[in-house]
């Protein structure tokens, strides 16, 4: 079946612009995740939804990031007036919820602000 | 706080030869999930291993295995017979219930296979 898939894979934008990443999770997947990945690090968590409900946004780094998955599938993770230090690869994660714990991975989408 | 420390930003290792990467990790939880990922240049990322803290016996996936040292908080993956398409950033991560099923990584280790 098909895995995670990101769009855009990437993205540019101008500061003070903003920007809509869309994740689209493997069928049937409750729990969605979001993670920033800054460049040579490890990828750092960002939100949680299972279903539409976000049940954690500890990881949004300021009140500019804002994520939603309004009909349990689909999620868009927004920034509003990108800074520079929003330059970053977005991952997006799906899971099932059960006892495997797993999440699978999306490509993401690296942001770029100039 | 839950923390992942990997103490090697890089390793190298010749083909067919086995090398070992290392992790340890903070926590006060007992019950929880220790997972490897691989990220190649292509940057997907991709489950390699995992362990499940309650089991004593060490996981084994085919060439790759742990050694779980839970007193020691420690989690260790072993690559054996090394191949070209082993080369990627290895990533080890922690998860526990207690913080809603969110992965936290560590900083990650370079490894190169060289022929």
């Amino acid at each position: 079946g098909a895995g995670v898939s990101q769009s855009p894979r990437y993205k540019v934008a101008k500061r003070g612009q903003d920007v809509a990443l869309r994740c689209d999770p493997i069928s049937g997947h409750v729990s969605l995740f979001w993670y920033q990945q800054a460049l040579g690090q490890g990828p750092e968590f960002l939100t949680y939804f299972q279903n539409e409900a976000q049940l954690d946004k500890s990881g949004l780094p300021s009140d500019r990031f804002f994520a939603e998955r309004p009909e349990g599938s689909v999620s868009t993770l927004k920034i509003q007036r990108t800074q520079q230090e929003d330059s970053a690869v977005y991952l997006c994660a799906s899971s099932y919820y059960g006892t495997t714990y797993e999440q699978y991975f999306g490509p993401g989408t690296r942001l770029t602000v100039t | 706080a839950q923390t992942v420390t990997q103490s090697q930003p890089e390793m190298s290792v010749q083909e067919a030869e086995t090398v070992t990467l290392s992790c340890t990790y903070d926590t006060s939880e007992n019950n929880y999930y220790l997972f490897w990922y691989k990220q190649p240049p292509s940057r997907q990322m991709i489950l390699v291993i995992r362990q499940e803290a309650y089991k004593q016996q060490n996981a084994t996936e085919n060439r790759f295995s742990v050694n779980f040292q839970k007193a020691a908080k420690s989690f260790s993956l072993k690559i054996s017979d090394s191949q070209l398409g082993d080369t990627a950033m290895y990533f080890c991560a922690f998860m526990t219930m207690e913080y809603g099923n969110k992965l936290v990584f560590g900083a990650g280790t370079i490894l190169r296979v060289k022929s």
